[in-house]
């Protein structure tokens, strides 16, 4: 199985400030014949299932704000929040789905409120 | 809408068994592989069980492997889990979920959960 390692595993930050998570995969999850990297992230609220936030490393979701942007190519891999608001407390997880099941997820980073 | 309700957790001992059950509606059930992730209190997605859209293949973690059986019934647009030989570690939180790769987009639908605490 491809494992996924994230970091930090918590990190906190002030109102209006930029978070960054990271996470690296064991193996690139490139695919060469569409040029499309098969890792997605997700926010997890409490109490509430994941929420997919983007698919292939750096499309949106719809509905999901501008001030989300995700990059990155072949194993390592960035979630940049701008402008942290409240709202976006939250549990965070990234996830490969570039081999057949399972699609593993990182362990998560927490971000809180400096 | 696709809806994934999962039903069945509750309260067992050690070494007890459950079945848990997730239903499945506003998708064509069968063309779709379908899986079980769990979260322990406070913990991490733990990827559990898998099963393709027409049972051929399953799959398994190695935490549960041996003592889990996951199944389906097309028929019903129902996806099981039977546990056995359940352990404290065990606890958690169970998600039915499944991803859909449609015209280059990539959806992600999960279930509420169902909460099983294996306890004495």
């Amino acid at each position: 199985d491809i494992v996924m390692t994230q970091s930090p595993d918590s990190l906190a930050v002030s109102l209006g400030e930029r978070a960054t998570i990271n996470c690296k995969s064991s193996q690139s999850v490139l695919h060469r014949s569409n040029n499309r990297n098969y890792l997605g992230w997700y926010q997890q609220k409490p109490g509430q299932p994941p929420k997919l936030l983007f698919y292939w490393a750096s499309t949106r979701e719809s509905g999901v704000p501008d001030r989300f942007s995700g990059s990155g190519s072949g194993t390592d891999f960035t979630l940049t929040i701008s402008n942290l608001q409240a709202e976006d407390v939250a549990v965070y997880y990234c996830q490969q789905y570039y081999s057949s099941l399972p699609y593993t997820f990182g362990q998560g980073t927490k971000l809180e409120i400096k | 809408e696709v809806q994934l309700l999962e039903s069945g957790g509750g309260f067992v001992q050690p070494g007890g068994s459950l079945t848990l059950t997730c239903a499945g509606s506003g998708f064509t059930f069968s063309s779709y592989a379908m899986n079980w992730v769990r979260q322990a209190p406070g913990k991490g997605l733990e990827w559990v069980s898998s099963i393709s859209g027409s049972s051929e293949k399953t799959y398994y973690g190695d935490s549960v492997k041996g003592r889990f059986t996951v199944s389906r019934d097309n028929s019903k647009n129902t996806l099981s889990l039977q546990m056995s030989s359940l352990r404290a570690e065990d606890t958690a939180v169970y998600y039915c979920a499944k991803w859909a790769f449609d015209f280059g987009v990539v959806r992600s639908y999960w279930g509420q959960g169902t909460l099983v605490t294996v306890s004495s």
